[in-house]
């Protein structure tokens, strides 16, 4: 099935450092998720987005729908130990509460 | 809010055997998905239900894969004659209308065919 591409796929950096990544696309979303997966687990919600152009923050984190609707952007400041984790973008259709399309995912690991 | 809830959370199973998993939604939320995540990538979408009609099959569940909703609240996942390719974290989660449809996971189920 299609994944969105997430870049990069795997970042290392020091505690106190900021950390971007972006998701893009083929094909135009409605809306944008971001979620944090730890090993074993099911993906936890961080950021939802629903128009484009929209800048939304969750504490440290800062995510944007991009304005051709085919990317969004995820920002962490100040990255703490308890960040390393799994980072996904979806995206979902037109359809209302319709099925999400995952990207490939960025693996974060923090370093004292 | 309880939150999503999977049973059971390991099952390892002999191919060709048949398995069953549960899911039950946060109370309320009237939409269920089916997703599956092998290693290494995002998860895929299986199927989902609004309230007890199945609205949507993804092409990834096959004659093999059935799902259920009898009463609009917990759903069950079976495999029949289970294959090594179907080893997989099978996740489950729920939403309802907020302003969207913001979807919440489950902590899956982890399956291993041997």
């Amino acid at each position: 099935g299609q994944q969105l591409n997430q870049s990069p796929q795997s970042m290392f950096i020091q505690e106190g450092e900021d950390v971007s990544m972006n998701c893009t696309s083929s094909s135009i979303f409605n809306t944008w998720l971001w979620y944090k997966q730890d090993p074993g687990e099911g993906p936890v919600l961080l950021i939802a987005l629903y128009k484009a152009g929209e800048l939304t923050s969750n504490g440290r984190l800062t995510a944007q729908f991009g304005i051709t609707r085919k990317d969004s952007f995820l920002n962490i400041s100040a990255s703490i130990p308890s960040d390393v984790g799994i980072y996904f973008c979806a995206g979902q259709g037109w359809a209302i509460a319709s099925k999400l399309t995952f990207g490939t995912g960025t693996r974060l690991q923090v370093t004292l | 809010d309880t939150g999503v809830s999977q049973d059971p959370r390991h099952k390892i199973t002999k191919r060709g055997q048949n398995v069953t998993f549960r899911c039950d939604p946060i109370s309320e939320h009237n939409r269920l998905y089916w997703y599956r995540q092998t290693l290494g990538q995002g998860p895929e979408f299986l199927t989902y239900f609004q309230n007890e009609a199945q609205l949507e099959k993804s092409r990834l569940l096959s004659d093999r894969f059935s799902a259920e909703r009898p009463k609009g609240s917990f759903s069950t996942l079976e495999i029949q004659r289970t294959e090594q390719g179907d080893s997989a974290m099978y996740l489950c989660a729920s939403s309802f209308w907020t302003g969207g449809y913001e979807q919440y996971f489950g902590p899956g189920t982890r399956l291993t065919v041997t």
